[in-house]
């Protein structure tokens, strides 16, 4: 049990939909990460916050948008959303952005868009 | 930039059987590298890391060797268990990128009884 959580588990959206997930981080962590992870293949690094900063982006569009609140939990937005979209995201919370030992990656949530 | 190449599955091995998956990467500068597993319904666990060449991880009875002039960090385990049946996942950062990951395409191991 890591003390990462995420909501909502599933959800499916539509072609051009916007959608929120939300991350809840563990206690202390304030540097929270989300990934994208298609099926069958590995997680892709989307961005990262710490207190409440962007603090690096991957090769992802703008209209993935994040943000981390002043509890360190944090939310991911997408906006007109499209079929590649469908994936698992996961959340990813660390003590700081150096941490590798203590990042507990939360259980995920599974998007579909049709 | 910065990549992880792993075998791909699915690994099918009989339990006690001997494990191995290969990873090789290409980075700029020397990176820490991971290993993580992926349990069914579960979230990813780093399994095991190492932070300099020669460096061994070890955990769980797997190991993973850091290899520089072969860019590789191949997991082994000398006898699994059925309960070792998951996706397996080489990652790495650079020191620069904090704990950005990398991760490599994901290998599934299922061990039969």
């Amino acid at each position: 049990e890591t003390g990462v959580t995420q909501s909502p588990t599933h959800l499916i959206k539509t072609r051009g939909q916007q959608v929120t997930l939300r991350c809840s981080s563990q206690s202390g962590h304030n540097t929270v990460s989300w990934y994208q992870q298609a099926l069958g293949q590995g997680p892709q690094f989307i961005f990262q916050y710490y207190r409440e900063e962007e603090n690096g982006r991957g090769n992802f569009p703008p209209r993935f948008s994040g943000l981390q609140f002043p509890n360190y939990s944090s939310e991911l937005n997408v906006n007109a959303l499209e079929l590649d979209d469908s994936a698992l995201y996961l959340c990813a919370s660390s003590p700081t952005p150096q941490s590798q030992e203590t990042q507990y990656f939360g259980p995920g949530t599974r998007l579909l868009v049709l | 930039g910065d990549s992880v190449t792993q075998m791909e599955g699915p690994v099918t091995l009989s339990e006690e059987a001997f494990l191995t998956i290969n990873c090789t990467y290409t980075a700029t500068g020397y990176p820490s590298l991971f290993w993580y597993v992926q349990y069914p319904g579960e979230g990813l666990q780093l399994l095991l890391k190492a932070t300099k060449a020669d460096d061994k991880g070890s955990n769980k009875g797997f190991e993973a060797t850091y290899r520089k002039e072969t860019t590789s960090f191949h997991l082994e385990k000398g006898s699994v268990q059925v309960s070792d049946s998951a996706v397996y996942f080489c990652a790495l950062t650079l020191s620069a990128a904090g704990n950005k990951l990398t991760f490599g395409g994901g290998t599934r191991v299922l061990v039969k009884p």
